[in-house]
């Protein structure tokens, strides 16, 4: 089955403890970003990578990092977690054309975050 | 600065009525434009695009979309409201990345 997971689903955690949430594709597809999901802001773009190992900031990377190693892999690094990243957090996948993604998105589930 | 506006925060429709889920569009160039749905705990699913030629899109779960250059807008459509359909949509506007829109929520009741 063509799908996005993620790991773990939900997670809360401490200031300043650094936490890894992976996100991988079983379609080849070369792009992968991911989002955040916050109420009346709908879902902006923290990273996205077009291929392997090239990756570039969204509207709002500040506080994460990424990776993409594999083409299959994307995972999102947050290396000392703040309240303000209590959050929900897609990660998303699709073929790429061009200077974006021309096709439409496969998202995850999604992993609730919880900074306290 | 490049957006997209869903200007109803909530859509509320009686089951069999027709529904609008409004969107319109501020980005540069000829954008490809998206409509998305998320049901309770789950991830966003795509149900239709527009990237040229007819202004009437078809795509999932009998949903359609219009897309009007002169009024930049890209509106979702069912002529039939379905109490399954209640849910978040999300319009979105490609250029060099994808560009969201806030959400609507529709909610159709029995």
């Amino acid at each position: 089955e063509a799908q996005v997971t993620q790991n773990p689903r939900y997670l809360i955690t401490v200031t300043g403890k650094k936490l890894t949430v992976t996100c991988s594709q079983n379609m080849n597809h070369e792009y992968m970003s991911w989002y955040r999901q916050d109420p009346g802001l709908g879902l902006r773009q923290i990273y996205y990578s077009m291929n392997v190992e090239v990756t570039d900031k969204g509207d709002v990377p500040e506080g994460y990092k990424v990776s993409r190693k594999e083409k299959r892999n994307f995972p999102l690094i947050l290396e000392s977690p703040s309240p303000n990243q209590t959050s929900l957090y897609f990660c998303a996948s699709s073929l790429s054309g061009g200077g974006g993604p021309t096709y439409e998105q496969y998202f995850g589930p999604g992993t609730r975050l919880t900074v306290t | 600065a490049q957006s997209v506006a869903q200007p109803e925060d909530q859509v509320n429709v009686a089951e069999g009525n027709p529904l609008t889920v409004k969107c319109t569009y501020s980005v540069s160039g000829n954008p490809y434009l998206f409509w998305y749905v998320q049901y309770p705990n789950r991830g966003l699913q795509f149900l239709l695009k527009y990237i040229t030629g007819d202004n009437l899109v078809k795509g999932s779960y009998g949903f359609e979309a219009e897309f009007n250059k002169s009024q930049t807008s890209f509106h979702l459509k069912k002529p039939s409201a379905l109490v399954s359909d209640s849910a978040l949509y999300f319009c979105a506007a490609n250029t060099d990345k994808l560009i969201f829109g806030t959400g609507t929520r529709l909610q159709v009741f029995p």
